[in-house]
C-alpha cells in the first residue's frame, strides 16, 4: 500500500496569513498514461464530515474559495491557504487513488493563532 | 441536490453483525463508484471498501471476509454489512460516491457518517 505522510500534525496561523501543508507519498502518484497526480486534499471541520477541495493535485472543486491551492508532483505535494479565514480551521487530509486501496495521510489540524 | 445519507449505525456486541445504508439522491448509484470509509474516534480516514458500476468489489485487507458491499439499484442504496465485529471495528463509517474518474478518483460528496461501536 502507498504510505501518505502529512506533515506538519498541527498548525496554528494567525488570520489573514498563508497556511501550508505538506503532504509525501511512498510512491509516485504520477500516472504516465495522462500525466495527473491522483491525489486529492480533503477539509474536516469539527463534526463535520470530509469535503473534497482539491483533485488531480491542483485542480479546485467548484465552489471552492481561490484561496485554496494545491501543487506538486510524483510524490510531494502541497495544500496553500493564501489568506486564512476564521471558517478554514478543520483537519485537512491528503488522499491518493493512483493504487487499491486508497490511502489517507494522517491529517494535519489548522488552528487559528 | 446530489448528496448521501447514511444510517444503521449503532450498538453491537463483538462478534455480531450489523448492515448500514447509504441512500443516495440527485444521482443513480449503479451509474457510479461507491465508496465506504470509516474513521476511528480520534483517528484519521480509512478506506474499506468500494463497489463498481459493473458491480465489482473490492475490500481493505482489515475487513476482507467479513464486510459485503452491495446496492439495490429500486432504491437507489448502498449497504454494508459488517459481520464478525471486532472492537477495532469501531468507527463513524462514511458513504462517498466514487471514485469519480473525472475528477482524479477522487470522493463526493461525502455523507453525515453513521456511528457503530462495537462493545460488550
Amino acid at each position: 500500500d502507498i504510505v501518505m505522510t502529512q506533515s506538519p500534525d498541527s498548525l496554528a496561523v494567525s488570520l489573514g496569513e498563508r497556511a501550508t501543508i505538506n503532504c509525501k507519498s511512498s510512491q509516485s502518484v504520477l500516472y504516465s498514461s495522462d500525466n495527473k497526480n491522483y491525489l486529492a486534499w480533503y477539509q474536516q471541520k469539527t463534526g463535520e464530515s470530509p469535503k473534497l477541495l482539491i483533485y488531480w493535485a491542483s485542480t479546485r472543486e467548484s465552489g471552492v474559495p481561490d484561496r485554496f491551492s494545491g501543487s506538486g508532483s510524483g510524490t510531494d505535494f502541497t495544500l496553500t491557504i493564501s489568506s486564512l479565514q476564521a471558517e478554514d480551521v478543520a483537519v485537512y487530509h491528503c488522499q491518493q487513488y493512483y493504487t487499491t486501496p486508497p490511502t489517507f495521510g494522517q491529517g494535519t489540524r489548522l488552528e487559528i493563532k | 441536490e446530489v448528496q448521501v445519507v447514511e444510517s444503521g449505525g449503532g450498538l453491537v456486541q463483538p462478534g455480531g453483525s450489523l448492515r448500514v445504508s447509504c441512500a443516495a439522491y440527485g444521482f443513480t448509484v449503479s451509474a457510479n463508484y461507491m465508496t465506504w470509509v470509516r474513521q476511528a474516534p480520534g483517528k484519521g480516514l480509512q478506506w474499506v471498501s468500494v463497489i463498481y458500476s459493473d458491480g465489482s468489489t473490492y475490500y481493505a485487507d482489515s475487513v476482507k471476509g467479513r464486510f459485503t458491499i452491495s446496492r439495490d439499484n429500486s432504491k437507489n442504496t448502498v449497504y454494508l454489512q459488517m459481520n464478525t465485529l471486532r472492537t477495532e471495528d469501531t468507527a463513524v463509517y462514511y458513504c462517498a460516491r466514487g471514485p469519480k474518474t473525472t475528477a482524479g478518483n477522487s470522493l463526493d460528496p461525502w455523507g453525515q457518517g453513521t456511528l457503530v461501536t462495537v462493545s460488550s
